[in-house]
């Protein structure tokens, strides 16, 4: 199985920061990586797919990027509403997993 | 407006049964890859089983054997038939669309399932 580790665990940063979580997989993925942001006691939305696809809907300060193993979402400037969890996710090959979790907070 | 709504969460005894529906709307189940991903209480997120389009279906290894997906065309639904639970099958149980060689999305709300004597 393709393991996904994200740093860091968790991250605290004021509103306008920019933030930027880093997801590395096990083996090469290609580009198959999408990012999930997910708010208590909600389900999960896709953000980003195939590594830099922004979902539509999604705001513009959010971005990826990488190749391979290593991976990076990037928020441009860090708005109150982004206070969530942000998990990774290749869709490589079965089985499909995620990485253990971002835990993002504002000052 | 696309809408998935899952139901059949219940506390439920080690060892027993259940069945969780996903009722589709504005999305076809049948020309469509879903999927099921639970979520440990505290935890993170794990794919569980994905039906394609075709009928093919996967699952992770830890339920294989145990657990069924399936879906109704008629009723534009999704299931996953739950057998010889166990505790760590205790989670938030979504269903999404995807997961056959792409991203999950969109999601339901979610339906808990609870393993505990």
């Amino acid at each position: 199985d393709i393991q996904m580790t994200q740093s860091p665990s968790t991250l605290s940063a004021s509103v306008g920061d920019r933030v930027t979580i880093t997801c590395r997989a096990s083996q090469s993925i290609t580009r198959w990586l999408a990012w999930y942001q997910q708010k208590p006691g909600k389900a999960p939305k896709l953000l980003i797919h195939k590594t830099s696809s922004l979902q539509s809907g999604v705001p513009s300060r959010f971005s990826g990027s990488g190749s391979g193993t290593e991976f990076t979402l990037t928020i441009s400037s860090l708005q109150p509403d982004d206070s969530a969890a942000y998990y990774c996710q290749h869709y490589d090959s079965y089985p499909y997993t995620f990485g253990q979790g971002t835990k993002l907070e504002i000052k | 407006e696309v809408q998935l709504v899952e139901t059949g969460g219940n506390l439920i005894q080690p060892g027993g049964s259940l069945r969780l529906s996903c009722a589709a709307s504005g999305f076809t189940v049948s020309t469509s890859y879903m999927s099921w991903v639970r979520q440990a209480p505290g935890k993170g997120l794990e794919w569980v089983s994905a039906i394609y389009s075709g009928g093919s279906t996967y699952y992770t290894d830890s339920v294989k054997g145990r657990f069924t997906i399936s879906r109704d065309n008629s009723k534009n639904t999704l299931y996953l038939q739950m057998n010889s639970l166990r505790a760590d099958d205790t989670a938030v149980y979504y269903c999404t669309g995807g997961g056959g060689l792409g991203p999950f999305d969109p999601w339901g709300q979610g339906t808990l399932v609870t393993v505990s004597s």
